[in-house]
């Protein structure tokens, strides 16, 4: 019963560096999103997949990058990560809009 | 679009005071609303949603179309109720995928 699955749970960058972060859900649902989570700031969307293949940006693209490689996993890279990219991803998984979404435990990411 | 707005960030109460914590939407057609909660160093889980209309926790929520709201409210706050809680709205975006939007949240802490 794994549900959403994040990897790595913590992440130490140095500025430029690049990364991916993985995604998977077991739950064969359609929609997928990426969000960060900063003190005050609530949850933003960065990006999310409404099905496989498609993709679209949230609030806050820039610095993000995408990649549905199936129904299963969504992947969100940076390529060049800023010290403003410090936050905790969270990854999540619903069978649309109009039901619950499940969501990872998170990846709590530094930028130094 | 598809807008939710948590007016406050952070809301104190003292144990045993009611709770009331405040959502209002915007979409243009017909909405499905949650409630998610984020314990401390936890994933969010949802809470509950109006189309069930049952009561968890001792929190209920009803859906206010008139006024676009969907406030959340306890009779009587316990300290294990503090805690991130996040409001969110599915349903159609402009490309006609379902997709889920999530307000800011509102940090709710119960004084002993």
């Amino acid at each position: 019963n794994a549900g959403v699955t994040q990897t790595p749970k913590f992440q130490v960058l140095k500025t430029g560096q690049s990364m991916t972060l993985q995604c998977a859900q077991d739950m064969n649902h359609n929609s997928m999103y990426w969000y960060r989570q900063d003190p005050g700031m609530g949850l933003r969307l960065i990006y999310y997949s409404a099905s496989e293949g498609t993709t679209d940006k949230g609030e806050v693209p820039n610095g993000y990058n995408v990649s549905r490689l199936n129904k299963r996993e969504f992947s969100l890279r940076l390529e060049s990560a800023a010290p403003s990219q410090t936050s905790v991803y969270f990854c999540a998984s619903s069978d649309g809009g109009n039901t619950e979404a499940f969501f990872g435990q998170g990846t709590r990411l530094t930028v130094v | 679009a598809q807008r939710v707005t948590q007016p406050e960030k952070l809301l104190s109460v003292f144990k045993g005071a009611p709770v009331e914590l405040k959502c209002n939407y915007s979409y243009s057609g017909s909405p499905e609303l949650f409630w998610y909660v984020q314990y401390s160093r936890q994933r969010l889980q949802l809470l509950l949603r109006h189309i069930s209309r049952e009561s968890i926790k001792g929190f209920t929520a009803d859906l206010n179309k008139g006024e676009t709201s969907f406030h959340l409210k306890k009779p009587f706050a316990q300290e294990e109720d503090s805690a991130m809680y996040y409001c969110a709205l599915g349903g159609l975006n402009s490309g006609g995928y379902q997709k889920v939007t999530f307000g800011t949240g509102t940090k709710l802490q119960v004084i002993p």
